[in-house]
C-alpha cells in the first residue's frame, strides 16, 4: 500500500527559504520508472506541478520557477526533499507530493494530503 | 509552455445526468493527458491516463477521449459522490494543469 506524507512549517516569512519533506512507504524510488513529483494549489486556484525526482537520479523542474527550487532524496529514510528560496507571499498554497508510477508515467497516482504553507511577515 | 484550457468553468448538473468536460491544449500532446477528481480540502484522485485508459477502481461511468489538442471527460449517470472539481493535465512537455472545473448539484 503506497503512502506518502508531507511535512514542514505552515507559515513562513516573505524571503526565506522552505523545505518541505514527503516521507513515502509502499514503494521504493529505485525501482524503474517511478517518480516523485511535488504540487502545489493556492486557495481557490489550479494545480502547479513543481519538481520531480526518478528512479534513475534525474530532476526536473519547472522551468517558471527552476532558480528557486531543489528537489533531493533522502533514500536510507525514503523521503523526497523540496526547498524553495526567496518566499512571497504569492506562494501561499497547499504543497502536495505524490507518486507517479513506471514506466516513467509523469502523471501522479497517489498523493499525499497535503501540507498548507503560508507565506506572511 | 502548454497550456491547457478547460470548459466550463462550472457545470450545473443533476443525479442520473451525463455530462462532458472539455479540456484543450495549446499544442499537440498526443494522449499524454490525465484527469483528477479533486474533492474540498482533498488531494486529487486520478481517473483517467493517457486520455482513455482508466485507472483502476475508478467506476466505469467516468471515461476519457481525445488526442491531439482536444479531449474530453464524460461521466455517465452521475452519482452525488461525482459532484467535485475535476482537472485535467498535460505530460507531453513538462507537466501542466487546466484550471479546473466545478461540477455542482442542479
Amino acid at each position: 500500500q503506497i503512502t506518502l506524507k508531507e511535512s514542514g512549517p505552515t507559515l513562513v516569512k516573505p524571503t526565506q527559504t522552505l523545505t518541505l519533506t514527503c516521507t513515502f512507504s509502499g514503494f521504493s524510488l529505485s525501482t524503474s520508472g517511478v517518480g516523485v513529483g511535488w504540487i502545489r494549489q493556492p486557495p481557490g486556484k489550479a494545480l502547479e506541478w513543481l519538481a520531480s525526482f526518478y528512479w534513475d537520479d534525474d530532476k526536473r523542474y519547472s522551468p517558471s520557477l527552476k532558480s528557486r527550487l531543489t528537489i533531493t532524496k533522502d533514500t536510507s529514510k525514503n523521503q523526497v526533499v523540496l526547498t524553495m528560496t526567496n518566499m512571497d507571499p504569492v506562494d501561499t498554497a497547499t504543497y502536495f507530493c505524490a507518486h507517479s508510477p513506471p514506466p516513467f508515467s509523469n502523471y501522479w497516482n497517489y498523493w499525499g494530503q497535503g501540507t498548507l504553507v503560508t507565506v506572511s511577515s | 509552455d502548454i497550456q491547457m484550457t478547460q470548459s466550463p468553468p462550472t457545470l450545473s448538473a443533476s443525479v442520473g445526468d451525463t455530462v462532458t468536460i472539455t479540456c484543450r491544449a495549446s499544442q499537440s500532446i498526443s494522449s499524454w493527458l490525465a484527469w483528477y477528481q479533486q474533492k474540498p480540502g482533498k488531494a486529487p484522485r486520478l481517473l483517467i491516463y493517457k486520455a482513455s485508459s482508466l485507472e483502476s477502481g475508478v467506476p466505469s461511468r467516468f471515461s476519457g477521449s481525445g488526442s491531439g489538442t482536444e479531449f474530453t471527460l464524460t461521466i455517465s449517470s452521475l452519482q452525488p459522490d461525482d459532484f467535485a472539481t475535476y482537472h485535467c493535465q498535460q505530460y507531453h512537455t513538462y507537466y501542466t494543469f487546466g484550471q479546473g472545473t466545478k461540477l455542482e448539484i442542479k
